[in-house]
């Protein structure tokens, strides 16, 4: 069975940078892009980004180019996203989530809690 | 394009129907819209996708309609467990943007 299986919990200062990993299984990972998804807390999701397993191709949502990198690792059927120049209100929980062949998001990991504290 | 969802709070029985209305601002190509439950501490769980397409393991009191702009999910009859927060998402053409959601609660 299709599994994502995130990264845990972090805590991390402002202006410093996390890497949230999300590792893959039950499936041929390079057919399937990969999205990010995060959710503050009590607020809805916003879609951060996607990337192209296949080929590295990636789409960054405006209000987070710049400061987000994603990529992935086709040896271990890991996807990471690196958040940089983090703030209190990327406060946060982070979702992967696998993209079906059209686009829409079948499989979720179990989520990344982010906080961004002094 | 940014996608309207109404209304913001649905209090509804057991029972009852539910209609949950995504607007979006611009047509969505190829009507990729898709449909999204959320229960507390969970992730959400796709429920339809390309407007009408019910996501295998779905009840069939979800439905899904609509096109161009103007989509809505349907409940036809509300068990304990459907009642959650539901988002709609386009993946028409990046970026896949969310709706705010459709808090579902009971009355």
């Amino acid at each position: 069975q299709v599994q994502l299986v995130q990264s845990g919990a972090e805590v991390k200062k402002p202006g410093a940078s996390v890497k949230v990993s999300c590792k893959a299984s039950g499936y041929t990972f390079n057919n399937y892009g990969i999205d990010w998804v995060r959710q503050a807390p009590g607020q809805g999701l916003e879609w951060m980004g996607w990337i192209s397993v296949n080929n590295g191709n990636t789409h960054i949502a405006q209000r987070f180019q710049g400061r987000v990198t994603l990529t992935t690792d086709t040896s271990t059927a890991t996807a990471y996203m690196d958040l940089r120049s983090l703030r209190s209100d990327d406060t946060a929980v982070y979702f992967c989530a696998r993209e079906a062949a059209t686009g829409f998001l079948l499989y979720w990991g179990q989520g990344s809690l982010l906080t961004v504290s002094s | 394009i940014v996608l309207t969802q109404s209304p913001g709070t649905l209090s509804l029985s057991p029972g009852e129907r539910a209609t949950l209305s995504c607007r979006a601002s611009q047509r969505v190509a190829g009507n990729y819209l898709a449909w999204y439950q959320q229960r507390p501490g969970q992730a959400p769980r796709l429920l339809i996708y390309g407007a009408s397409g019910r996501a295998t393991g779905i009840p069939d009191r979800f439905s899904g309609s609509g096109s161009g702009t103007d989509f809505t999910l349907t409940i036809s009859s509300l068990e304990p467990e459907d009642f959650a927060v539901y988002y709609c998402q386009q993946y028409g053409g990046s970026p896949y943007a969310f709706g705010l959601g459709t808090k579902l609660e009971i009355k």
